[in-house]
């Protein structure tokens, strides 16, 4: 069935240090995967995604890996910093790819 | 413009009370998706809708139904809610695709 796993569920880093978050998902048609962070009380919000045909992409301090034989995809999160803190959720494109199917969530602690 | 919008914010209901959500967008968007949110589950798709007069379910659509009777508008209606149904409820919207959703505030239900 459409399934999307995340690990950690929770993670803790130095202000500074980097944060790697993890997703697997089942469907080996999956095309689109999206990262969204959601702040404390707040709606989530679309922070980067990724195509099939991309191994990698970057954003400042964010990237996404994708290794689609394995059906894996990270964050990457370098040189973090307090307003870091926040739930993201990993999410994959499914069957008919009208939808996305997100994962449980990872709470991210930046200790300053 | 004011993005994805959802009424009412919070709403207290007792069991076997119905009530109806609403969700607006003023972008134009094709896609609209209602999710649920619950501690330690991430946000599980409801029902969705691929357009105008168009819904579809998610991974969770029992005890909800669903109508797009118009492009901006995405309703959601708990005909004789449950305690199970307590949760945070968010609305989002794309263009044509999964692609970039945009959510909504939130509404916090409590089912006594």
């Amino acid at each position: 069935g459409e399934n999307v796993e995340q690990h950690p569920s929770t993670l803790s880093v130095q202000e500074g240090d980097s944060a790697v978050i993890k997703c697997t998902y089942s469907d080996s048609a999956s095309n689109y995967f999206p990262w969204y962070k959601q702040e404390l009380g707040k709606r989530p919000q679309l922070i980067i995604d990724i195509r099939s045909n991309v191994g990698e992409k970057k954003d400042q301090r964010i990237a996404v890996t994708l290794n689609k034989t394995a059906k894996h995809f990270s964050l990457h999160i370098t040189e973090t910093q307090p307003e870091d803190s926040a739930v993201y959720f990993c999410a994959a494109s499914f069957p008919s790819y009208d939808k996305v199917i997100f994962g449980p969530g990872t709470s991210l602690s930046v200790i300053p | 413009n004011a993005g994805v919008t959802q009424t009412p914010k919070f709403r207290v209901l007792k069991t076997g009370q119905s009530m109806t959500l609403l969700c607006a967008q003023d972008m134009n968007h094709e896609y609209m998706y209602w999710y649920r949110q619950d501690p330690g589950m991430g946000l599980r798709l409801i029902h969705y809708s691929v357009g105008e007069g168009t819904t579809a379910k998610g991974e969770v659509p029992d005890g909800y139904n669903v109508s797009r009777l118009k492009k901006q508008n995405f309703l959601l209606g708990l005909e004789s809610a449950a305690p199970s149904q307590t949760s945070v409820y968010f609305c989002a919207s794309s263009f044509p695709g999964p692609y970039e959703q945009y959510f909504g505030p939130g509404t916090r239900l409590t089912v006594t």
